[in-house]
């Protein structure tokens, strides 16, 4: 069955960056792409970006450019997401999820709780 | 970017009740629309792709229409399992964008 298990919760002081990770089974890693979607405490959803396993090749949010960088190890089935220079408003659940091509997102991980405080 | 402009924000209903949830995009996405559910403490959960197809597994009693720039999420009969927050994602194109969500309480 296909499951996306993502790195636990994460304290950060301002200005560091945080590196979340999630690992893939039960489908081939290379064949969806990964997103990533993240949730402030009580807010809705707002989407990140994307990594295409196959290539490396990611896309995100023109708001996220200058921070987040999307990799992947094929060799463990496994995308990252680094941001860097966090603020408190980073404070989030960030989820790892897969698509089909660019339709959807059929498949999300647990959730990774970043808290940003000094 | 596309704006998703979802609503109600809330609203509160009784079991067997028919619910209606709406998104309005701010230009034509053809059918480029889905929906999630999401329940505290959980991730969102896919159960409408491509406006109106149901995710495998997803009861009937849920169901999406729309194209263009106006979508609706039909719960037939709402079940006690249903009480969650739903929201819609516009995946036309990059930047994707979700509604604000609506949050579906018991009345």
């Amino acid at each position: 069955q296909v499951q996306l298990v993502q790195s636990g919760a994460e304290v950060k002081k301002p200005g560091a960056s945080v590196k979340v990770s999630c690992k893939a089974s039960g489908y081939t890693f290379t064949a969806y792409y990964m997103h990533w979607v993240r949730q402030a405490p009580g807010q809705g959803l707002e989407w990140v970006g994307w990594i295409n396993p196959n290539s490396g090749g990611t896309n995100c949010t023109q708001k996220f450019q200058d921070r987040v960088t999307m990799t992947r190890d094929t060799s463990i089935s496994t995308a990252y997401m680094e941001l860097s220079r966090l603020t408190s408003d980073d404070t989030a659940v960030y989820y790892c999820a897969r698509s089909v091509a660019h339709r959807a997102l059929d498949y999300w991980g647990q959730g990774a709780l970043v808290t940003v405080s000094s | 970017a596309i704006q998703v402009t979802q609503s109600p924000s809330s609203l509160s209903a009784s079991v067997g009740d028919r619910v209606t949830i709406t998104c309005r995009a701010s230009q034509g996405i053809r059918n480029d629309l889905g929906w999630y559910q999401q329940k505290p403490g959980e991730a969102p959960k896919l159960l409408i792709y491509a406006a109106s197809s149901l995710q495998t597994g997803v009861p009937s009693r849920f169901s999406g229409s729309g194209s263009g720039t106006d979508f609706t999420l039909t719960i037939s009969s709402l079940q006690p399992e249903d009480f969650a927050t739903y929201y819609c994602l516009q995946d036309y194109n990059y930047p994707w964008t979700f509604g604000q969500g609506t949050k579906v309480e018991i009345k």
